[in-house]
Protein backbone atom coordinates (compact mmCIF):
# COMPACT_ATOMS: atom_id res chain seq x y z
CA UNK A 1 0.00 0.00 0.00
CA UNK A 2 0.79 3.65 0.02
CA UNK A 3 3.44 4.67 2.30
CA UNK A 4 2.59 7.89 4.23
CA UNK A 5 5.39 9.88 6.14
CA UNK A 6 5.09 13.28 7.94
CA UNK A 7 8.06 15.58 9.45
CA UNK A 8 8.76 16.90 11.72
CA UNK A 9 7.36 14.33 14.26
CA UNK A 10 7.33 17.36 16.74
CA UNK A 11 6.60 20.77 17.06
CA UNK A 12 6.98 23.43 19.66
CA UNK A 13 6.66 27.05 18.75
CA UNK A 14 5.93 30.27 20.29
CA UNK A 15 2.44 31.74 20.05
CA UNK A 16 2.46 34.03 16.94
CA UNK A 17 5.20 31.78 14.60
CA UNK A 18 4.82 30.30 11.58
CA UNK A 19 5.38 26.76 10.28
CA UNK A 20 5.42 24.33 7.64
CA UNK A 21 4.27 20.31 8.26
CA UNK A 22 5.22 18.04 5.47
CA UNK A 23 3.42 15.05 4.11
CA UNK A 24 5.38 13.15 1.91
CA UNK A 25 4.26 9.47 -0.02
CA UNK A 26 4.92 7.17 -1.85
CA UNK A 27 2.53 6.73 -4.62
CA UNK A 28 -0.23 8.71 -6.90
CA UNK A 29 -3.14 9.50 -4.89
CA UNK A 30 -6.49 10.87 -6.02
CA UNK A 31 -7.27 11.95 -2.66
CA UNK A 32 -5.28 13.57 0.14
CA UNK A 33 -6.86 15.17 3.29
CA UNK A 34 -4.87 16.85 6.24
CA UNK A 35 -6.86 16.59 9.88
CA UNK A 36 -6.08 18.02 13.21
CA UNK A 37 -6.70 16.35 16.20
CA UNK A 38 -7.52 18.06 19.43
CA UNK A 39 -6.09 17.49 23.41
CA UNK A 40 -9.93 16.33 23.41
CA UNK A 41 -9.47 13.34 20.77
CA UNK A 42 -11.90 15.41 18.09
CA UNK A 43 -10.29 14.51 14.66
CA UNK A 44 -11.17 18.22 12.41
CA UNK A 45 -10.74 17.71 8.52
CA UNK A 46 -9.12 21.00 7.43
CA UNK A 47 -8.35 20.25 3.47
CA UNK A 48 -9.75 17.75 1.17
CA UNK A 49 -6.23 18.42 -1.55
CA UNK A 50 -4.98 16.40 -3.84
CA UNK A 51 -3.58 19.24 -5.41
CA UNK A 52 -3.09 22.67 -6.28
CA UNK A 53 -3.22 25.00 -3.19
CA UNK A 54 -6.41 25.75 -0.88
CA UNK A 55 -6.78 28.84 2.11
CA UNK A 56 -8.63 29.13 5.14
CA UNK A 57 -8.05 31.46 7.07
CA UNK A 58 -4.69 31.29 9.10
CA UNK A 59 -4.01 27.58 7.16
CA UNK A 60 -3.28 26.62 3.98
CA UNK A 61 -2.17 23.83 2.04
CA UNK A 62 -0.03 23.14 -1.27
CA UNK A 63 0.17 19.58 -2.75
CA UNK A 64 2.56 18.73 -5.55
CA UNK A 65 1.09 15.34 -7.12
CA UNK A 66 3.48 15.38 -9.32
CA UNK A 67 6.55 15.29 -6.97
CA UNK A 68 4.38 13.03 -4.02
CA UNK A 69 4.50 15.92 -1.39
CA UNK A 70 2.22 17.85 0.28
CA UNK A 71 2.76 20.82 2.92
CA UNK A 72 0.64 22.98 5.41
CA UNK A 73 1.04 26.28 6.68
CA UNK A 74 0.42 27.49 9.83
CA UNK A 75 0.58 31.72 10.24
CA UNK A 76 -0.09 33.38 13.24
CA UNK A 77 0.00 30.24 15.38
CA UNK A 78 -2.03 30.00 18.41
CA UNK A 79 -2.57 28.27 21.49
CA UNK A 80 -5.38 26.80 19.60
CA UNK A 81 -3.45 25.10 17.50
CA UNK A 82 -1.82 22.71 19.68
CA UNK A 83 -2.68 18.93 18.78
CA UNK A 84 -1.46 16.35 16.09
CA UNK A 85 -1.77 17.21 12.26
CA UNK A 86 -2.41 14.04 10.17
CA UNK A 87 -1.73 13.53 6.21
CA UNK A 88 -3.93 10.96 5.30
CA UNK A 89 -4.10 9.66 1.02
CA UNK A 90 -5.81 7.37 -0.82
CA UNK A 91 -4.47 5.69 -4.53
CA UNK A 92 -7.17 3.90 -6.83
CA UNK A 93 -8.48 1.30 -3.94
CA UNK A 94 -9.65 4.31 -2.34
CA UNK A 95 -8.83 3.70 1.37
CA UNK A 96 -7.33 6.42 3.19
CA UNK A 97 -3.98 5.85 4.86
CA UNK A 98 -2.72 7.90 7.93
CA UNK A 99 0.49 9.01 8.56
CA UNK A 100 1.79 8.98 11.93
CA UNK A 101 1.08 12.41 12.42
CA UNK A 102 2.97 15.67 13.73
CA UNK A 103 2.44 16.91 17.19
CA UNK A 104 2.46 20.58 17.12
CA UNK A 105 2.59 22.89 21.09
CA UNK A 106 2.33 26.25 20.75
CA UNK A 107 3.21 27.87 23.82
CA UNK A 108 1.79 31.40 25.16
CA UNK B 1 -22.60 20.10 9.56
CA UNK B 2 -21.82 16.61 9.25
CA UNK B 3 -22.50 15.28 12.43
CA UNK B 4 -21.05 11.59 13.11
CA UNK B 5 -21.91 10.49 16.82
CA UNK B 6 -20.78 7.53 18.63
CA UNK B 7 -22.89 5.88 20.87
CA UNK B 8 -20.34 5.86 24.37
CA UNK B 9 -17.23 7.77 24.71
CA UNK B 10 -15.54 5.29 27.55
CA UNK B 11 -16.53 1.96 27.86
CA UNK B 12 -15.09 -0.88 29.92
CA UNK B 13 -15.51 -3.86 28.89
CA UNK B 14 -14.27 -7.68 30.00
CA UNK B 15 -12.55 -10.33 28.34
CA UNK B 16 -14.77 -12.55 26.35
CA UNK B 17 -17.07 -10.06 26.13
CA UNK B 18 -19.54 -9.38 23.11
CA UNK B 19 -19.17 -5.08 22.66
CA UNK B 20 -21.23 -3.38 19.94
CA UNK B 21 -19.75 0.16 18.81
CA UNK B 22 -22.27 2.49 17.12
CA UNK B 23 -21.85 4.93 14.82
CA UNK B 24 -24.66 7.14 13.50
CA UNK B 25 -24.47 9.87 10.43
CA UNK B 26 -26.99 12.31 9.79
CA UNK B 27 -26.28 13.38 6.37
CA UNK B 28 -27.02 10.62 4.08
CA UNK B 29 -23.04 9.18 3.28
CA UNK B 30 -22.87 6.51 1.54
CA UNK B 31 -19.22 5.83 2.88
CA UNK B 32 -18.48 4.84 6.40
CA UNK B 33 -15.60 3.82 8.12
CA UNK B 34 -14.05 1.99 11.44
CA UNK B 35 -10.69 3.26 12.73
CA UNK B 36 -8.39 2.30 15.59
CA UNK B 37 -5.58 4.67 16.89
CA UNK B 38 -3.02 3.20 19.23
CA UNK B 39 0.16 5.19 20.23
CA UNK B 40 2.93 5.17 17.53
CA UNK B 41 0.72 2.98 15.44
CA UNK B 42 -1.59 6.17 14.00
CA UNK B 43 -4.75 5.36 12.54
CA UNK B 44 -5.36 1.96 11.45
CA UNK B 45 -8.72 0.81 8.86
CA UNK B 46 -10.74 -1.80 10.13
CA UNK B 47 -13.70 -2.25 7.88
CA UNK B 48 -15.13 0.05 5.77
CA UNK B 49 -18.83 0.33 3.84
CA UNK B 50 -19.73 1.73 0.41
CA UNK B 51 -23.10 1.20 0.92
CA UNK B 52 -26.03 -0.45 3.09
CA UNK B 53 -24.95 -4.13 3.51
CA UNK B 54 -21.43 -3.81 2.11
CA UNK B 55 -18.63 -4.75 3.73
CA UNK B 56 -15.04 -4.47 2.96
CA UNK B 57 -12.49 -5.47 4.98
CA UNK B 58 -9.29 -2.78 6.06
CA UNK B 59 -5.88 -3.52 7.01
CA UNK B 60 -6.17 -4.92 10.02
CA UNK B 61 -9.78 -6.78 10.51
CA UNK B 62 -8.73 -9.63 12.24
CA UNK B 63 -11.24 -10.22 15.74
CA UNK B 64 -14.01 -7.76 14.45
CA UNK B 65 -17.31 -7.82 12.20
CA UNK B 66 -19.69 -4.97 11.36
CA UNK B 67 -23.18 -4.70 10.52
CA UNK B 68 -24.67 -1.76 8.15
CA UNK B 69 -28.47 -2.58 7.53
CA UNK B 70 -29.29 1.29 7.49
CA UNK B 71 -27.96 3.93 5.58
CA UNK B 72 -26.97 6.22 8.65
CA UNK B 73 -25.79 3.30 10.93
CA UNK B 74 -22.54 1.73 11.08
CA UNK B 75 -22.14 -0.77 13.76
CA UNK B 76 -18.46 -2.49 15.12
CA UNK B 77 -18.76 -5.52 16.62
CA UNK B 78 -15.88 -6.87 18.67
CA UNK B 79 -17.39 -11.13 18.96
CA UNK B 80 -14.89 -11.99 22.01
CA UNK B 81 -13.03 -8.96 23.25
CA UNK B 82 -9.56 -9.54 24.03
CA UNK B 83 -7.07 -7.21 25.77
CA UNK B 84 -5.10 -6.26 22.31
CA UNK B 85 -7.85 -4.85 21.37
CA UNK B 86 -7.83 -1.73 24.05
CA UNK B 87 -8.35 1.37 21.89
CA UNK B 88 -8.97 4.12 20.83
CA UNK B 89 -11.92 3.27 18.14
CA UNK B 90 -13.18 6.58 15.81
CA UNK B 91 -16.03 6.18 13.20
CA UNK B 92 -15.54 8.72 10.13
CA UNK B 93 -18.16 9.40 7.32
CA UNK B 94 -17.93 10.76 3.16
CA UNK B 95 -19.79 11.16 -0.01
CA UNK B 96 -19.48 9.65 -3.08
CA UNK B 97 -20.82 12.92 -4.46
CA UNK B 98 -19.20 15.21 -6.25
CA UNK B 99 -17.48 18.41 -5.47
CA UNK B 100 -14.53 19.13 -3.60
CA UNK B 101 -15.85 20.15 0.01
CA UNK B 102 -17.83 17.03 -0.05
CA UNK B 103 -15.02 14.66 0.03
CA UNK B 104 -13.36 14.95 2.67
CA UNK B 105 -14.32 12.63 6.01
CA UNK B 106 -16.22 13.51 8.97
CA UNK B 107 -15.21 11.54 12.23
CA UNK B 108 -16.91 11.13 15.45
CA UNK B 109 -15.52 11.98 18.85
CA UNK B 110 -14.27 8.53 19.36
CA UNK B 111 -15.25 5.73 21.66
CA UNK B 112 -11.94 4.60 24.56
CA UNK B 113 -12.15 1.10 25.16
CA UNK B 114 -10.58 -0.24 27.79
CA UNK B 115 -10.57 -4.08 27.66
CA UNK B 116 -9.99 -5.63 31.19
Amino acid sequence: GIQVEQSPPDLILQEGANSTLRCNFSDSVNNLQWFHQNPWGQLINLFYIPSGTKQNGRLSATTVATERYSLLYISSSQTTDSGVYFCAVAGANSKLTFGKGITLSVRP
Amino acid sequence: DVKVTQSSRYLVKRTGEKVFLECVQDMDHENMFWYRQDPGLGLRLIYFSYDVKMKEKGDIPEGYSVSREKKERFSLILESASTNQTSMYLCASSTSGTGERTKGYTFGSGTRLTVV
